[in-house]
């Protein structure tokens, strides 16, 4: 079965410094795709950013961008310049190919300090 | 607007009280999820529906029920609930056109079985 494992349950950066996620999943699959989902306090899921395995080139959201590592099943979420609004649980998540079954990682807690 | 919307947002009920959480896209998408959320435990899928009279299992459909009679709702109904079902429920739908498979999700709703 298909995991999605965030070992960080919680994280800290200073306001405009760079921080990095991380995420790794398993699956025998060779066509899903990846996303990262944000949560701020209002509880409202936002797509931060979505990843094909086909494609070897990392996706980039402005100041969000992923290191996808194929080989090594990870999928880490690089956010620069972090600003206050980027506090928010992080969730990770893996999905096959032609199948909308999403699989969720627990979340990492995001804190930006002023 | 695109927008997946839930009623009620917040709901507190007791044990045994049969209830449905309604969920309606605007946005014609054929796939449409319900997930719980729990602290610790992420989002977990309880069923989804690729399309209309078309609906399937997800990791925790025990407790719940579904139907998609037409493409725009996909009601979850609670026909016994009970104290561990309380939690955040979210609705989520995607559309299959072009592989954009983007899962928009509903504002959510947070249900207290008493």
């Amino acid at each position: 079965a298909q995991t999605v494992t965030q070992s960080q349950p919680e994280m800290s950066v200073q306001e405009a410094e760079t921080v990095t996620l991380s995420c790794t999943y398993d699956t025998s699959e060779s066509d899903y795709y990846l996303f990262w989902y944000k949560q701020p306090p209002s509880r409202q899921m936002i797509l931060v950013i979505r990843q094909e395995a086909y494609k070897q080139q990392n996706a980039t959201e402005n100041r969000f961008s992923v290191n996808f590592q194929k080989a090594a099943k990870s999928f880490s979420l690089k956010i620069s310049d972090s600003q206050l609004g980027d506090a928010a649980m992080y969730f990770c998540a893996y999905r096959k190919g032609r199948d909308d079954k999403i699989i969720f990682g627990k979340g990492t807690r995001l804190h930006i300090l002023p | 607007e695109a927008q997946v919307t839930q009623n009620p947002r917040y709901l507190i009920t007791v044990t045994g009280k049969k209830l449905t959480v309604t969920c309606s896209q605007n946005m014609n998408h054929e796939y449409m999820s319900w997930y719980r959320q729990d602290p610790g435990l992420g989002l977990r899928q309880i069923y989804y529906s690729m399309n209309v009279e078309v609906t399937d299992k997800g990791d925790v459909p025990e407790g719940y029920k579904v139907s998609r009679k037409e493409k725009r709702n996909f009601p979850l109904i609670l026909e016994s609930p009970s104290p561990n079902q309380t939690s955040l429920y979210f609705c989520a739908s995607s559309s299959k056109e072009g592989y954009t498979d983007t899962q928009y999700f509903g504002p959510g709703t947070r249900l207290t079985v008493l």
